[in-house]
């Protein structure tokens, strides 16, 4: 298994700029998400997907969107790049959570800068 | 909202010393998960605490669920280089949904 795939690794975009970051995984997981991590920060969760078709809004999406038509990938839209929008994105899956949660697991990151 | 706090952001200890990191959350959480995160590289999972009270040990890591379920904490003993990173906890309030709320890390610097 290839795990949680993310595409690109690299991005610099210029400010009013649009671009979509890909996420695949190949675990068969329900769950999964996109957070993006400032310099020396934690994580802040901008969107999540409970299975196909379902999203739902995180700590800080705006400036976002987010599509899930498959169990399997996750695009980030980012609509007219601003700087604040200079981040690490991560993209993650789990298990669907009928009980108690069950571990994440972590994309490589795309870092992302606009300038 | 719910908060998940940790101290110290940074700790730059010598190899051979022991490490510990807190973590509280602004309220009571149904589970709680340590993640580490090496230097460039992405969030991968440590372990996950349940019960009021529960201690896990995993060789030189110590891992610890507060009574009241509102903390944590993880203790390295004799740190090594390769424990270089940021370890961030992560609490789950429970409900619905499955999101967790990640705690802003503890940076852990050591020096050979």
């Amino acid at each position: 298994n290839a795990g949680v795939t993310q595409t690109p690794k690299f991005r610099i975009l210029k400010i009013g700029q649009s671009m979509t970051l890909q996420c695949t995984q190949d675990m068969n997981h329900n769950y999964m998400y996109w957070y993006r991590q400032d310099p020396g920060m934690g994580l802040k969760l901008i969107y999540y997907s409970v299975g196909a078709g379902i999203t739902d809004k995180g700590e800080v999406p705006n400036g976002y969107n987010v599509s899930r038509s498959t169990t399997e990938d996750f695009p980030l839209r980012l609509e007219l790049a601003a700087p604040s929008q200079t981040s690490v994105y991560f993209c993650a899956s789990s298990y669907s959570a009928d009980r108690p949660t069950y571990e994440q697991y972590f994309g490589p990151g795309t870092r992302l800068t606009v300038t | 909202g719910q908060q998940v706090m940790q101290i110290p952001q940074y700790q730059h200890v010598q190899e051979g010393e022991d490490f510990t990191t807190y973590c509280n959350s602004s309220t009571t959480l149904s589970n709680i998960q340590w993640y580490k995160q090496r230097p460039g590289g992405h969030p991968v999972f440590l372990i996950q605490l349940v019960k009021s009270g529960e201690v896990k040990k995993q060789k030189r890591l110590t891992f610890q669920f507060g009574e009241a379920k509102k903390n944590s904490s993880l203790h390295i003993t004799a740190t090594q280089t390769t424990d270089v990173g940021t370890y961030f906890c992560a609490g789950w309030s429970g409900g619905a949904t499955n999101k967790l709320i990640f705690g802003t890390g503890t940076l852990l610097a050591v020096q050979p």
